[in-house]
């Protein structure tokens, strides 16, 4: 089975745009999670999509927002960005949820001037 | 608040030697706990987690509810064991939402 493929790669925005990365789950996984890492915080825990719906959300602001479609490809979008947004957007497919392991992407990596 | 707690930032072992990397966590009911590998220029995948008690790569890791502790041991490091480890564990809502540790390098010298 191919892996959880994340796209692009790399992106370098600057202040105050927008930004929208993709991540395709392994064939037959239904839930997608988000994550942000950085040196200064590490990995946290953005959202959790399940069938097109938001289920769990991490404490981010607003700028932060995501969907999932029928196919469970996820995509998140951020908005109005900040300096301190550059990081490593990983994202995670798993089965279901309630235990099934998550498989992580290879990650987008986002630079804001 | 949940927390997961990893001491090291880094550790350096001579191969043959015993590892310990440690994690306490702090979480209001019954945690799901896991242990995830980084190795270089390779993706986050899992290592092991303790509802399945297994030993993966030699490494084991117990639960330890009493001292909130999960700690990760290999009683004979390889050179192919260097990597990133995280600890984590399940947030409130389920199996999902992992809240990870800062991270320890594992760095094994020949």
């Amino acid at each position: 089975k191919a892996g959880v493929t994340q796209t692009p790669r790399y992106l370098i925005k600057t202040r105050g745009q927008q930004v929208t990365l993709s991540c395709s789950p392994i064939s037959g996984h239904r839930s997608v999670s988000w994550y942000q890492q950085t040196p200064g915080q590490g990995l946290q825990f953005l959202f959790e999509y399940f069938s097109e719906t938001q289920r769990n959300k991490g404490n981010f602001p607003g700028r932060f927002s995501g969907r999932q479609f029928s196919n469970s490809r996820s995509e998140m979008n951020v908005s109005t960005l900040e300096l301190g947004d550059s990081a490593l957007y990983l994202c995670a497919s798993s089965l279901v949820g309630g235990g099934d392991t998550q498989y992580f992407g290879p990650g987008t990596r986002l630079t804001v001037l | 608040a949940q927390r997961v707690t990893q001491p090291e930032k880094l550790l350096s072992v001579f191969k043959g030697a015993p590892v310990e990397l440690k994690c306490n966590y702090s979480y209001s009911g019954s945690p799901e706990l896991f242990w995830y590998v980084q190795y270089s220029r390779q993706r986050l995948q899992l290592l092991l987690r303790h509802i399945s008690r297994e030993s993966i790569k030699g490494f084991t890791a117990d639960l330890n509810k009493g001292e909130t502790s999960f700690h990760l041991k290999k009683p004979f490091a390889q050179e192919e064991d260097s990597a990133m480890y995280y600890c984590a564990l399940t947030g409130p809502g389920g199996y999902n939402k992992l809240i990870f540790g800062a991270g320890t390098r594992l760095a094994v010298h020949p």
